[in-house]
C-alpha cells in the first residue's frame, strides 16, 4: 500500500532563507508523488509533481523537489523563502492506477520577517 | 475560466438536518473527488466518481452520500448519520486520459453546524 510521511508538522524561517520541507514515501512500484499547498480557508494548489521523468522537479513560485528512490524521500526545497509562502505543504502520493491520492498530515509553513 | 466551483464558502446548520454541498467544474473531467479536512489533518477521501451514474465509497463515506448525474457536477449530501459533520469540505477533478492522477480541487466549503 502506499503511503506518505512529512516528517515535520511545522517549519518555521525567516524571510529570505532556504526552506526544506520533508516527505518519504511508501510505495511498491514507480509512484506518482506531488507536492500542494493551501493558504488558509483555500483549496489545495498544485506546486510541482513527479512522474518518473527527472528525478529533479521543478515547480511554481521556485519551489523543487528531488525524487530519491534510494531514500524513498521527495523532499520540497526552495532557495529563498518569501512572506507569501507561508501556508500549509501537503506531500502526495497517488494511490495505484485508481486516480485515488493520499495525502501526508501536512506542513505549517512560517516565514518570519 | 475554467476550473471547479463550490457553493456556498460557509455554509451554517442546524444538528439533525441533511445539508448538500455543491460541487462544479468545466474542465471536461471525467472523474470527481470529495474531500473532508480537519485541524491539523491531511484530507481524507469520502467518495469518489470516474465516470458519470457510478461513484465509489472513500475511507470514510459514512453519513454522506453523492450523486454524478452530470459531467460537470458532483454534489455532496451531508446526513444527519454524520455524527461530526462540522468540517472544511474541497471538490477536485481529474482527467483520466492524463496518466499522471493531478488533481484540481475547488475552494472549499466550510460547513458548521450546531
Amino acid at each position: 500500500a502506499q503511503s506518505v510521511t512529512q516528517l515535520d508538522s511545522h517549519v518555521s524561517v525567516s524571510e529570505g532563507t532556504p526552506v526544506l520541507l520533508r516527505c518519504n514515501y511508501s510505495s511498491s512500484y514507480s509512484p506518482s508523488l506531488f507536492w500542494y499547498v493551501q493558504h488558509p480557508n483555500k483549496g489545495l494548489q498544485l506546486l510541482l509533481k513527479y512522474t518518473s521523468a527527472a528525478t529533479l522537479v521543478k515547480g511554481i513560485n521556485g519551489f523543487e523537489a528531488e525524487f530519491k528512490k534510494s531514500e524513498t524521500s521527495f523532499h520540497l526545497t526552495k532557495p529563498s523563502a518569501h512572506m507569501s509562502d507561508a501556508a500549509e505543504y501537503f506531500c502526495v502520493v497517488a494511490s495505484g492506477n485508481t486516480g485515488k491520492l493520499i495525502f501526508g498530515q501536512g506542513t505549517t509553513l512560517q516565514v518570519k520577517p | 475560466d475554467g476550473g471547479i466551483t463550490q457553493s456556498p464558502k460557509y455554509l451554517f446548520r442546524k444538528e439533525g438536518q441533511n445539508v448538500t454541498l455543491s460541487c462544479e467544474q468545466n474542465l471536461n473531467h471525467d472523474a470527481m473527488y470529495w474531500y473532508r479536512q480537519d485541524p491539523g489533518q491531511g484530507l481524507r477521501l469520502i467518495y469518489y466518481s470516474q465516470i458519470v451514474n457510478d461513484f465509489q465509497k472513500g475511507d470514510i463515506a459514512e453519513g454522506y452520500s453523492v450523486s454524478r448525474e452530470k459531467k460537470e457536477s458532483f454534489p455532496l449530501t451531508v446526513t444527519s448519520a454524520q455524527k461530526n459533520p462540522t468540517a472544511f469540505y474541497l471538490c477536485a477533478s481529474s482527467s483520466r486520459v492524463q496518466s499522471s492522477y493531478e488533481q484540481y480541487f475547488g475552494p472549499g466549503t466550510r460547513l458548521t453546524v450546531t
